[in-house]
């Protein structure tokens, strides 16, 4: 059974801080998402990366997918207040078609304190 | 736009009733999810349908049932509620489905979710 494991669970950080969370597997998945969930709300696509080592930057975000399509990087530059929130990854089965086979990591819950 | 609309967005049931949770999209979107998201245990799929007129069991089918009216609803049932079955309840939508060569890649659009109790 693929598995994706999320550190850290949980995140308390001032306003400014950096700071990086982490996505990582043994097993190897043809792409990676990241979405971003807030209180009362469902989860929002941040960011796709299918390329092993590929880096995209979304404002102060960085997501970088393993070369391996191992595990993936997601890094916040100067945090605010509006980055709070639940940051999941969810990886994609190879030849799954219709996104059933995606993998869900469990989470990690951000705090950003003005 | 509207994007996914779930109803009702709270629901609170006695052990035993049934009750059907409704989801629509706007998106012309081809494949529809049902997930429930419980402390500890992440997002975890019930159901999913790859097109207008297909349904497929996910990882935790038992319990429930679904029925993909057209292209733009999915609704998810609950026949005999039980306390096991309170959680936040999401419906999701993606451009990927049946038939290829629709990327899986795709992002899912989730609703906002219906916190249902069962006491």
């Amino acid at each position: 059974t693929q598995l994706l494991e999320q550190s850290p669970q949980f995140l308390s950080i001032q306003e400014g801080e950096n700071l990086t969370v982490y996505c990582n597997s043994s097993s190897v998945f043809s792409s990676l998402q990241w979405y971003r969930q807030e209180p009362g709300e469902g989860p929002v696509l941040l960011v796709t990366v299918v390329t092993g080592g590929e880096v995209k930057k979304l404002k102060r975000l960085t997501f970088q997918f393993g070369d391996a399509r191992k595990d993936s990087s997601l890094h916040i530059t100067a945090a605010q207040p509006g980055d709070t929130g639940l940051y999941l990854c969810a990886g994609g089965e190879a030849n799954a078609g219709n996104n059933r086979k995606l993998i869900w990591g469990l989470g990690t819950s951000l705090a950003v304190n003005p | 736009n509207a994007g996914v609309t779930q109803t009702p967005k709270f629901q609170v049931l006695k052990t035993g009733q049934s009750m059907t949770l409704q989801c629509a999209q706007d998106m012309n979107h081809n494949s529809m999810y049902w997930y429930r998201q419980d402390p500890g245990m992440g997002l975890r799929l019930i159901y999913y349908s790859a097109s207008e007129g297909t349904t497929d069991k996910g990882e935790v089918p038992n319990g429930y049932n679904v029925s993909r009216l057209n292209k733009r609803e999915f609704s998810l049932r609950l026949e005999s509620a039980a306390p096991s079955q309170t959680s936040v309840y999401f419906c999701a939508s993606s451009i990927a489905g049946l038939p290829p060569p629709w990327s899986y890649n795709s992002p899912l659009h989730f609703g906002n979710g219906t916190r249902l109790t069962v006491t």
